[in-house]
């Protein structure tokens, strides 16, 4: 197994501009999440997905949309990037009954000039 | 809400000294506690886990212990090595709703440097 992965590791943006960040993972897990981690604050929660065609607000959803289409896959994507944007963003998944251990991918760097 | 506070770093220390790291939560209910480590250059990991009070989670010479009547979560590492630096977040998932995924609620980390 691969467990989680995500793409890129590093993408530069311009203001405005739009992009999808990726994450698989080949679990078979139900639940999926995405996180963003800021120097001082930890990682909070963006949005997450108990399967597929369902999905929620985390903590801090706003500039991010997210869809599940398949269990396998959960992208992120920003519409129009803002400077406040810039972090790290890591996806994780759980199995059901996986008494609340989530696994994660190596995450993706991205700045926003 | 939910919130997690680990104690400020960074922490530098020799090899095999003794390391604690802290952290306290604030939760309803019944949370699980974890700790996360991050290596350089890889993702998050479990690093150990808590379901209950009292319980001990251990692994790889770690340790923390459930303290309910503290609310604490506290890291400890008889003896470090070099390979131990990393960033270390606590966090716990929240107990509520009956769902067996629950939301991780994360400190800030810590960043451990251990120097040979």
């Amino acid at each position: 197994n691969a467990g989680v992965t995500q793409t890129p590791k590093f993408q530069v943006l311009k203001t405005g501009q739009s992009m999808t960040l990726q994450c698989a993972q080949d679990m078979n897990h139900e639940y999926m999440s995405w996180y963003r981690q800021d120097p001082g604050m930890g990682l909070r929660l963006i949005h997450y997905s108990v399967g597929a065609g369902i999905t929620d607000q985390g903590e801090v959803p706003n500039g991010y949309n997210v869809s599940r289409s398949t269990t396998e896959d959960f992208p992120l994507r920003l519409l129009s990037a803002a400077p406040s944007q810039t972090s790290v963003y890591f996806c994780a998944s759980s199995p059901p009954g996986g008494g609340k251990t989530q696994y994660f991918g190596p995450g993706t760097r991205l700045l926003v000039l | 809400g939910d919130s997690v506070t680990q104690m400020e770093g960074p922490v530098t220390l020799s090899e095999e000294a003794f390391l604690t790291i802290n952290c306290t939560y604030t939760a309803t209910g019944y949370p699980s506690l974890f700790w996360y480590v991050k290596y350089p250059g890889e993702g998050l990991q479990l690093l150990l886990k808590a379901t209950k009070a009292d319980d001990k989670g251990s692994n790889k010479g770690f340790e923390a212990t459930y303290r309910k009547e503290t609310t604490s979560f506290h890291l400890e590492k008889g003896s470090v090595q070099v390979s131990d630096s990393a960033v270390y977040f606590c966090a716990l998932a929240d107990g509520a709703g009956g769902t067996s995924y629950g939301k991780l609620t994360f400190g800030q980390g810590t960043i451990l440097t251990v120097h040979p």
